[in-house]
C-alpha cells in the first residue's frame, strides 16, 4: 500500500496557467508538508499543516495555496505558473510536529512550466 | 540561521570500496540530524537520524553515521557499498521541537562495477 500518494507524477503546461497537484496519505498522520526541490536538487519547505491549520509558510509567493480538505488530504494550488516555479514538488506527512516526527515523502510531482 | 553543508557533489566509488558522505551544520542550539536518501525517480526515505543517545547510529543496509558534536559534522559512512546504493543522499537538520527540515544540497553517489 503507498503510504503517500500524489498526482499527477508529471505536470507539463505553459506560463500563466493555474495548476493543482493533488497529495493523500494513508497512514493516519495529522501533519502534512509540501517541498519543492529545484533543478539542483534543493530541497526547501513550503508549507506545512496540523489539523488543518498551516503552521509554516516559508515565504512562498501567494501564488501557491495549500488547501486541505481533510486530515489525509494536501493539496497545493499554483496560479499564474511562472518558469522558475519548474521543479519537483514532494508531499510529507508525520504523525506529529516535535522532535521525534519522521517525515514520510511522496513520490514527488515533477512540475514543467514552459 | 541554521545551515546544512554537503562538501561533494557527486561521489563515484567501485563497488566494494568504503565511502563517506559528508554533512556539517551550523547551529547554536542543539539540533537533530537526519540522512534521507532518494533513489533515482522516487521520493525521499529516511535512512537514519541522531535525536540523543549513542552519537554512532545505524541503519538495516549497513550505513553508518556519527554525530561530532565539536565538529559540527554528521558524516554519513559504509564500508562496502553495492550497486544499489546508487542514489541522491540528502543530510537534514532540524532544531528544537518546531522547526523545519533544513536539507543539505544532497550528494550524488555513484557506485560503479
Amino acid at each position: 500500500d503507498t503510504a503517500v500518494s500524489q498526482t499527477p507524477k508529471y505536470l507539463v503546461t505553459q506560463m500563466g496557467n493555474d495548476k493543482s497537484i493533488k497529495c493523500e496519505q494513508n497512514l493516519g498522520h495529522d501533519t502534512m508538508y509540501w517541498y519543492k526541490q529545484d533543478s539542483k536538487k534543493f530541497l526547501k519547505i513550503m508549507f506545512s499543516y496540523n489539523n488543518k491549520e498551516l503552521i509554516i509558510n516559508e515565504t512562498v509567493p501567494n501564488r501557491f495555496s495549500p488547501k486541505s480538505p481533510d486530515k489525509a488530504h494536501l493539496n497545493l494550488h499554483i496560479n499564474s505558473l511562472e518558469l522558475g516555479d519548474s521543479a519537483v514538488y514532494f508531499c510529507a506527512s508525520s504523525q506529529a510536529t516535535g522532535n521525534f516526527a519522521e517525515q514520510y515523502f511522496g513520490p514527488g510531482t515533477r512540475l514543467t512550466v514552459t | 540561521a541554521q545551515s546544512v553543508t554537503q562538501l561533494d557533489s557527486q561521489v563515484p566509488v567501485f563497488e566494494e570500496a568504503p565511502v563517506e558522505l559528508r554533512c556539517n551544520y551550523s547551529s547554536s542550539v542543539s539540533v537533530y540530524l537526519f540522512w534521507y536518501v532518494q533513489y533515482p525517480n522516487q521520493g525521499l526515505q529516511l535512512l537514519l537520524k541522531y535525536l540523543s543517545g549513542s552519537t554512532l547510529v545505524e541503519s538495516i543496509n549497513g550505513f553508518e553515521a556519527e554525530f561530532n558534536k565539536s565538529q559540527t559534522s554528521f558524516h554519513l559512512r559504509k564500508p562496502s557499498v553495492h550497486i544499489s546504493d546508487t542514489a541522491e543522499y540528502f543530510c537534514a537538520v532540524r532544531r528544537g521541537s518546531q522547526g523545519n527540515l533544513i536539507f543539505g544540497k544532497g550528494t550524488k553517489l555513484s557506485v560503479k562495477p
